[in-house]
């Protein structure tokens, strides 16, 4: 069984320019998440989709922002018009559905955008 | 809203000593999940416990013990018998049960643990 795996792992980009990240769930894991984590805090929680529906955005998720989960496997976050306070280390979790010990969230190795 | 706070921003100790990371939670909820991950220097978070609000029975796994009490809203992570391989960064984390079934994890800021050899 493989982790969760995320596309770049870094990723350097200048003032301006879009980027797009990419997140491969733990296969039949039907709900993703994306966590935003800069240097010295934890993670903040951007978006959570089950299957392919997006169901919650944080207001941290500016209109910069989109992601999508087309057929409700991988999920791709865009960034527009990038700032250098996204910069930032982007995370991406999966779990199944349901409430128990067996469902928490798996993190993936992250991918690490530097806006310059 | 939820908050979690790790009053701990670094923290030292030598090898083989015991050392308890602590975590103080807010949520208005009656229903919620405790969870406490490991970050080492390789930047992957790891699972390591999950508690709900309805189980405040202490949990040991080998060297790792926490112990949840409601009456302080705290869920401390102790480690007997430190080692290097501990050194890393512990996220305390709460989750409420949200709308959709959004278990959206709400981390603390993180307590860096240095094992010193």
């Amino acid at each position: 069984d493989t982790g969760v795996s995320q596309d770049p792992r870094h990723k350097i980009t200048k003032r301006g320019q879009n980027v797009t990240f990419r997140c491969d769930p733990i296969s039949e894991h039907n709900r993703l998440y994306w966590y935003r984590q800069t240097l010295g805090q934890g993670p903040e929680f951007l978006t959570y989709f089950q299957n392919e529906a997006q169901l919650e955005k944080s207001r941290l998720l500016s209109d910069r922002f989109s992601a999508e989960r087309p057929k409700g496997s991988f999920s791709t976050l865009e960034i527009q018009r990038t700032e250098q306070g996204d910069s930032a280390m982007y995370l991406c979790a999966s779990s199944e559905e349901g409430f128990g010990p067996q469902y928490e969230q798996y993190f993936g190795p992250g991918t690490r955008l530097t806006v310059t | 809203a939820q908050k979690v706070t790790q009053a701990q921003t670094e923290i030292s100790v030598v090898e083989k000593e015991d050392v308890t990371l602590d975590c103080v939670y807010e949520t208005r909820d009656t229903t919620y999940y405790l969870f406490w991950y490991k970050q080492p220097p390789s930047g992957e978070l790891v699972f390591l416990i999950r508690r709900n609000s309805f189980d405040e029975q202490n949990e040991i796994s080998g060297r790792y013990s926490w112990n949840f009490q409601k009456s302080t809203s705290s869920f401390n992570f102790t480690i007997t018998a430190s080692q290097v391989v501990d050194s890393a960064v512990y996220f305390c984390a709460l989750s409420e049960a949200g709308n959709f079934g959004n278990e959206k994890l709400t981390f603390g800021t993180g307590t860096r643990l240095t094992i010193i050899p």
